[in-house]
């Protein structure tokens, strides 16, 4: 069974710093994507990075990476220059890439980041 | 904003009444996907419409069901509510059934 784990439940960080949020997961699926979504206290859920399981490089989008250790089962969330903004609830979550149009995300618990001034 | 649209945002209803969740995926999104975020289960998927057929079924109630119209709209419907099915529910489309997944604002559904 897939099983992604968050073990931070709460994390603090100074404004403009950078942080990592981790992220393990358990899979015995040979091909997998990783992704991460922010959750701001207003409750939208907005994506912010994908990782392919056998993508060889680790996936940026602007502030954020990806660190991706597949022999170590991690994808963990790095957030360079921390903003206020940046504030909110963090989730991991993976799916499957079986064969067929097929994708539901199975997701952690989530770590809750706040930026200080 | 992600393109994901539901209705309603907020939902108050009483115990035994039945609901219907409504979504519009991405305009080009064949994919939607239903998810139920609740503080004990924390994000669960539910189920997942391409292109109006049913693709993969998660811990979905029997009480619950959905289905996903020609216009490639959603709605899932619940009925015979109980306390614990107030959660926050997620709407979310992909154009094939595997890519990033674009979520919508979610509706709050608050049983009494």
């Amino acid at each position: 069974a897939q099983k992604i784990t968050q073990t931070q439940p709460g994390m603090f960080v100074q404004e403009k710093e950078a942080v990592t949020l981790d992220c393990t997961y358990d899979t015995s699926d040979p091909s997998y994507g990783l992704f991460w979504y922010k959750q701001p206290s207003s409750g939208e859920m907005i994506f912010l990075i994908y990782q392919g399981s056998y993508d060889q490089q680790n996936a940026t989008e602007g502030r954020y990476s990806l660190n991706f250790q597949k022999a170590r089962k991690s994808a963990n969330l790095v957030i360079s220059a921390s903003q206020l903004g940046d504030s909110a609830m963090y989730f991991c979550a993976m799916r499957r890439t079986p064969p067929g149009n097929t994708g539901k995300l199975i997701f952690g618990q989530g770590t809750t980041l706040q930026v200080k001034p | 904003d992600s393109g994901v649209t539901q209705t309603p945002k907020h939902l108050i209803t009483a115990t035994g009444q039945r609901v219907t969740l409504r979504c519009s995926p991405r305009s080009g999104d064949l994919s939607v996907y239903w998810y139920q975020q609740s503080l004990d289960q924390g994000l669960q998927f539910l189920i997942q419409y391409y292109n109006g057929e049913e693709r993969a079924k998660g811990n979905i109630l029997e009480r619950f069901s959905a289905q996903q119209f020609p216009d490639l709209h959603s709605e899932l419907n619940l009925s015979s509510l109980e306390l614990g099915d107030s959660a926050l529910y997620f709407c979310a489309s992909s154009v094939l059934g595997y890519n990033e997944q674009f979520f919508g604002p979610g509706t709050r559904l608050t049983v009494l």
